[in-house]
Order: structure tokens, then C-alpha cells, then sequence
């Protein structure tokens, strides 16, 4: 089974500008997360999508947005970018079996996306 | 809130040098406990997991035994390589509405010199 794919890998932008990140998980899992990971603060969760829903959200602004589609795949958005936005954007997704089924707690992760605001 | 605390690195040691993380956690219940190691320039990669009391988890030759008297899963290796040098993240993740978001140490540098 292919593992999680993030695209871009690398991506340089300036203060003000949005930006879009992708993930695809593995095949069969439905639920995909998003961390930003940085050297101050460590891993930081952002949200987690489940079936085109957002089922948590971390405390992060505004500007950090994401969806997912009907095929799991999901996207990240920031907006209005800021020089501490510079980080590695981590997806990772596990699988949530069908109503009865046992879930599982392990998440996978993709390699990241690392991002630098100028 | 729950959180996990791991030793300070960086960890540096000799190749065949015996390894050990220390990784302590708070959480309410019986989470379930996750070392992850990062390579450079990499996501991180589940190493190995424990869902109860008394379990190891191993893989790799790496191993980490879930203590719940001591709230601890310390992850140790009898015998480093220089390729295991990497980022060791120890997580926990408790069921919360359906979901398990980890909740992360904030991870320990190991450098294995030849």
C-alpha cells in the first residue's frame, strides 16, 4: 500500500501570500490531520477531517483553513502569510472503520511539506 | 490536559552502545503509548506502540514497556547503528469523540558516532 503523499515538498513564499498544501492518505483511511512542526514549539496539531468534516481544530488562527474531499484526499490553506509560518506541515492519516468496526488510534505520516515565508 | 515529557537531547553515542529514552506521561485512563522516529528531511515514522499496561512494544530492535505505575515508556536498544541516528517522539493518543490525536513529546536528537 502506497503511503501517505504530500505535494509540494518544498515551497517558498513571501509575507502576504496564501497558500495551498495537499495530502493524499493511505488508501482506506478517512480520517487525515494536519501538524505544523517548528524547532520552538515542537509538534502542533492544526485539525483533523473525517469525512469532509473538521472533527477537532488546535489553537491555531484563523488564517489556517483545510477541507477534505469526497475521496479523503485534503488540503491546507493558509492565508495572509507571516514570517512564523516557516515550518514543516506534517499530514497524517488513520483508518475509522465503517460503524462497529474497532477503530484504530495509529497514526501514518507523509513526509511533510516544508514551507519558508520570506 | 495530558502531556508527555521526554529527556533533553542531544543523546550522543558510540555505534553497539546501549540506548536509552526516557519518556514520562500524564493522561487520565489508559491511553495508549507510541515512540516515532524522524529521519532528516523526513515525517515521522511509527517505531513502535503499546495499547496497555505491561505491553512491549518493539521493532527494529528497539524497545519500550508500558509502565503504568511509574507513567513511563522508556524506549531502549541494546546495540546502536549510526543509521538510527534521528528524532525519537514519544506520543500518547486517548479516544475523544472518535478520534485519537497524539499528544507529543518534544522529541529527543540522537547522534550515533562510529
Amino acid at each position: 500500500k502506497a503511503g501517505v503523499t504530500q505535494t509540494p515538498r518544498y515551497l517558498i513564499k513571501t509575507r502576504g501570500q496564501q497558500v495551498t498544501l495537499s495530502c493524499s492518505p493511505i488508501s482506506g483511511h478517512r480520517s487525515v490531520s494536519w501538524y505544523q512542526q517548528t524547532p520552538g514549539q515542537g509538534l502542533q496539531f492544526l485539525f483533523e477531517y473525517f469525512s469532509e468534516t473538521q472533527r477537532n481544530k488546535g489553537n491555531f488562527p484563523g488564517r489556517f483553513s483545510g477541507r477534505q474531499f469526497s475521496n479523503s484526499r485534503s488540503e491546507m490553506n493558509v492565508s495572509t502569510l507571516e514570517l512564523g509560518d516557516s515550518a514543516l506541515y506534517l499530514c497524517a492519516s488513520s483508518f475509522t472503520p465503517l460503524a462497529g468496526g474497532q477503530k484504530t488510534d495509529t497514526q501514518y505520516f507523509g513526509p511533510g511539506t516544508r514551507l519558508t515565508v520570506l | 490536559g495530558d502531556s508527555v515529557t521526554q529527556m533533553e537531547g542531544p543523546v550522543t553515542l558510540s555505534e553497539e552502545a546501549f540506548l536509552t529514552i526516557n519518556c514520562t506521561y500524564t493522561a487520565t485512563g489508559y491511553p495508549s503509548l507510541f515512540w516515532y522516529v524522524q529521519y532528516p528531511g523526513e515525517g515521522l515514522q511509527l517505531l513502535l506502540k503499546a495499547t496497555k499496561a505491561d505491553d512491549k512494544g518493539s521493532n527494529k530492535g528497539f524497545e519500550a514497556t508500558y509502565r503504568k505505575e511509574t507513567t513511563s515508556f522508556h524506549l531502549e536498544k541494546g546495540s546502536v547503528q549510526v543509521s538510527d541516528s534521528a528524532v525519537y517522539f514519544c506520543a500518547l493518543t486517548r479516544p475523544s469523540g472518535g478520534s485519537y490525536i497524539p499528544t507529543f513529546g518534544r522529541g529527543t536528537s540522537l547522534i550515533v558516532h562510529p
